[in-house]
């Protein structure tokens, strides 16, 4: 069964720092991964698509990237801001789509 | 136009009592989904119907029943409702099935169940 893990479970930067958000999978076999932002009492947000045949995708000041054979994917984001506080979630798409717990970001001004 | 909108958004209720959460889709996907989202924020695929048939069910008490009157609608019922039923529970739909290949999954935003 499939078990995805993120690393850290919280995070805090100061604003402008780059950072890399971690997440782990146990099933390489997978179709994609896709990384979520959650705002507090709100929905998901889809913020990046990786396909399994993909390494990374790119959006704005965001970057992801895609090693199955490791069961890894990292979130870079690039110039980090206060409105980019949130919770990020990774989540693994084969049979179904299991996702991560989550890491609690908190960019201080 | 809100593309994956469920009602209601909050919804308090007592124990025992059945309710319904209802979800509808704009994006003329053929997969819908009912997610569990508890109180530590890890969210639990619950349901999936792709083209009015259920093709996931994960081990969730038969008190939880979906019906998927087509595929634009994916509903929830829950009856005799717990105490432990108390979560935000997602609807999210997808194109094509299970979001794989050119695939993304559409979130709700949610409706949040309190039992008293």
């Amino acid at each position: 069964k499939q078990e995805v893990t993120q690393i850290p479970a919280a995070l805090s930067v100061p604003e402008g720092e780059n950072l890399v958000l971690n997440c782990s999978f146990t099933d390489s076999a997978i179709y994609n991964l896709q990384w979520f932002r959650q705002d507090p009492g709100k929905g998901l947000t889809s913020l990046l698509l990786i396909q399994s045949s993909q390494r990374e995708q790119t959006s704005g000041r965001l970057n992801a990237s895609l090693d199955k054979s490791s069961g890894r994917s990292t979130l870079y984001i690039a110039a980090s801001q206060p409105g980019d506080s949130a919770t990020y979630l990774c989540a693994v798409i084969n049979n179904d789509m299991r996702f991560g717990a989550g890491t609690r970001l908190t960019v201080k001004p | 136009d809100t593309a994956v909108s469920q009602t209601p958004k909050y919804l308090v209720t007592q124990m025992g009592n059945d309710k319904s959460i209802k979800c509808e889709q704009n994006l003329g996907h053929d997969t819908m989904y009912w997610y569990k989202q508890d109180s530590k924020k890890f969210l639990k695929i619950m349901f999936s119907y792709n083209n009015k048939e259920l093709i996931i069910n994960e081990t969730v008490p038969n008190r939880f029943s979906p019906k998927s009157p087509d595929k634009a609608h994916l509903n929830l019922h829950i009856n005799s409702l717990e105490l432990g039923d108390s979560a935000v529970y997602f609807c999210a739909s997808s194109h094509p099935r299970l979001a794989g290949i050119g695939g993304e999954l559409f979130f709700g935003e949610g409706s949040r169940l309190t039992v008293l």
